[in-house]
């Protein structure tokens, strides 16, 4: 494998599910990413992990509840989510350190639907 | 803070015409600016990035973009559209001093007409 890989690409679940999104860089990068992505809506930064620790939650529901526990995987543990979570979900990694122009890698992203 | 405006939600271009997608930012540090691309279902691919040196920059798939620091501009051109850039295309910022955040404009979603 290369690059950012997700799985599942696809997820249906009913609003009572506990399902988890899995994401993999194999860049040797330092920093990981999850974004949202709804129809007609900006890109959203949900959550960014550096070094495995979470440096940022951008007022996210506690429903959703990420996960690092190195630098290469990142997880995205979903319980009782709502319709409007229906969304494509991305991952994303950069090289992390300083002095580094910040460009993202992002994976195939995984495509939620509620119902 | 950064910011990032990407004029036009959609643009629309006949097959073989130019293609000129609008990028403004703002940032008190100097920027490295990104385009990316995301075709449907996707994730988002790298056309190009300026971090320093030379202003124009050229990407993949025939794309270029010139960093024009008096315009806070980033403005994205290829010569001749082909029925395969139809996609949507984001503009990007992020500034060394601004921690490791990509600040991203709204997207334009490219229609290619025969």
């Amino acid at each position: 494998e290369t690059g950012v890989t997700q799985t599942p690409r696809h997820l249906v679940m009913g609003m009572t599910n506990k399902k988890s999104l899995k994401c993999e860089q194999h860049l040797g990068h330092n920093a990981m990413y999850w974004y949202k992505q709804s129809a007609k809506k900006p890109l959203e930064l949900m959550f960014v992990y550096n070094f495995k620790e979470q440096t940022e939650n951008n007022s996210v529901p506690s429903r959703f509840s990420p996960e690092c526990p190195n630098s290469s995987h990142l997880f995205l543990h979903l319980h009782t989510l709502q319709p409007e979570d229906s969304a494509l979900y991305l991952c994303a990694s950069s090289q992390g350190s300083s002095g580094s122009t910040n460009e993202q890698f992002f994976g195939p992203g995984t495509r939620l639907t509620v119902l | 803070a950064q910011s990032v405006t990407q004029l036009g939600s959609h643009v629309s271009v006949s097959e073989g015409a130019l293609v000129l997608l609008r990028c403004n930012y703002s940032s008190s540090v100097p920027p490295y600016l990104f385009w990316y691309v995301q075709y449907p279902n996707q994730g988002l691919q790298l056309l190009l990035k300026y971090t320093t040196g030379a202003t124009l920059v050229k990407g993949i798939n025939g794309f270029e973009a010139e960093f024009k620091k008096s315009e806070t501009s980033f403005h994205l051109t290829k010569p001749s559209a082909h029925m395969s850039d139809a996609a949507e295309y984001f503009c990007a910022v992020s500034a060394q001093a601004a921690g490791n955040k990509l600040t991203f404009g709204g997207g334009t979603r490219v229609l290619v007409k025969p």
